[in-house]
């Protein structure tokens, strides 16, 4: 069962666009939600995270918007740059669940010239 | 930041033989670490929950028996991939938290496991 909706799958923008990425849950036990970046070969690597005490965060050219109604979050990657071309992941973690985090099936992000 | 290392990046081996993978957090202490398998173009899939001093507390359909985890101190936990088989090539990723902290997880950088 994917707790953890993510889309799109793939994302094409051009340099300089504003990239966003989107995810909804199901489980309103969950009180973290983390992006995550991954490089090829590389491990994921905390990019910002936002509790669902705030509507939005904004940390350099990332924000989370988070709808704690609609169960949704996303991300908006501003001024989008071809070093951001990597994959991103969603997560969430559940209430008194320790550090145990259910992850989005991730969107593949490609910033062209 | 916390950083956690893993050892090695990438391991070659035969089928039928066992690997094992490191799993460090360098600079804190963490009483329970995490074990990722992740498939090309795929997300993140928990295989198992390392904890200190005790049992590994593994995930739905991940056999204990052929993923053994150790977690011998606070700042190391191993994965041992037992009588590897072309099928359990793959990349696996370790990650911990801050002992008393929920939340902020640090990745390993991820090893690439391939068996021929």
């Amino acid at each position: 069962q994917q707790q953890v909706k993510q889309s799109p799958q793939s994302l094409i923008v051009q340099k300089g666009g504003i990239s966003i990425i989107n995810c909804a849950y199901e489980n309103t036990a969950f009180d973290y939600f983390p992006w995550y970046q991954q490089f090829p070969g590389k491990g994921p690597a905390l990019l910002i995270a936002i509790r669902p005490d705030v509507s939005e965060k904004k940390e350099g050219r990332f924000t989370i918007s988070f709808n704690k109604s609609a169960k949704q979050f996303s991300l908006h990657i501003m001024d989008s740059q071809p070093g951001d071309s990597a994959t991103y992941f969603c997560a969430a973690r559940v209430t008194g669940g320790g550090n145990k985090l259910t992850f989005g099936t991730g969107t593949q992000l490609k910033v062209e010239l | 930041g916390a950083v956690v290392s893993q050892h090695p990046s990438w391991v070659i081996c035969k089928s039928g033989t066992s690997v094992k993978i490191e799993c460090r957090s360098l600079d804190f202490q963490a009483t329970t670490m995490f074990w990722y398998r992740q498939f090309p173009k795929q997300s993140l899939m928990l295989m198992a929950t390392s904890n200190e001093g005790s049992k590994a507390t593994y995930e739905q359909g991940v056999e204990k028996d052929k993923f053994l985890i150790n977690h011998a101190s606070l700042t190391l936990s191993t994965l041992t991939v037992t009588s590897a088989h072309p099928e359990d090539s793959s990349f696996y990723i370790c990650s911990a938290g801050l002992a008393g902290l929920t939340g902020e997880l640090f990745f390993g950088e991820g090893s690439r496991l391939t068996v021929l």
